[in-house]
């Protein structure tokens, strides 16, 4: 089945403590994103990778880190989180042709920050 | 720079009642815009995209260029349409090369009452 997952799906942590949330997908997909959602404030890019090795900052990176060495994979690392960065967060995958086409998107991981 | 609006954040109507939720974009050149839905614990999924013109769920968008829009809308609405829909415009054309940062709309939360 075609999807894109992320783990953990919940989680809660520290001021501090570094993590990293996976994301994967199985579509063979070159581009690759991470959004946050906010109440209010809807869905906003943090950062986007169009191929391996090639990501670039969305409209909010501050605080968030990612990488791209292997195609299906675009891991989102929080080095220190903060409480601010507490939210529901999202990666989607889509073709070649990037935003022009529809993305897919996983099942969100919900963290907290205390 | 490129923008979508979505001026409502929260919009109710009876089911039954015609539904039209706005989006309004500020890009020159041919937009490619796409609407997403979110129902209540679930990924974001596409919902339809004006290049295909077509009709998902009962619900279809217009690109006016004129009036720079692309509102959805559904001529009777159902509970079941209760749910967050996003609206999603193209790449930024102010990204530089092959780089596509994709900026969603602030969403509208629509409540479809009994």
């Amino acid at each position: 089945e075609a999807q894109v997952t992320q783990n953990p799906r919940y989680l809660i942590t520290v001021t501090g403590k570094k993590l990293t949330v996976t994301c994967s997908q199985n579509m063979n997909h070159e581009y690759m994103s991470w959004y946050r959602q906010d109440p209010g404030l809807g869905l906003r890019q943090i950062y986007y990778s169009m191929n391996v090795e090639v990501t670039d900052k969305g409209d909010v990176p501050e605080g968030y880190k990612v990488s791209r060495k292997e195609k299906r994979n675009f891991p989102l690392i929080l080095e220190s989180p903060s409480p601010n960065q507490t939210s529901l967060y999202f990666c989607a995958s889509s073709r070649p042709a990037g935003a022009r086409d529809t993305q897919y998107f996983g099942p969100g991981t919900r963290l907290t920050v205390l | 720079a490129q923008r979508v609006t979505q001026p409502e954040k929260l919009l109710s109507v009876f089911k039954g009642a015609p539904v039209e939720l706005k989006c309004n974009y500020s890009y020159s050149g041919s937009p490619e815009l796409f609407w997403y839905v979110q129902y209540s614990r679930q990924r974001l999924q596409l919902l339809l995209r004006h290049i295909s013109r077509e009709s998902i769920k009962g619900f279809t968008a217009d690109l006016n260029k004129g009036e720079t829009s692309f509102h959805l809308k559904k001529p009777f609405a159902q509970e079941e349409d209760s749910a967050m829909y996003y609206c999603a415009p193209p790449e930024n054309p102010i990204s530089s090369g092959s780089a596509r940062q994709l900026t969603f709309g602030s969403g509208t939360q629509l409540t479809v009452l009994p």
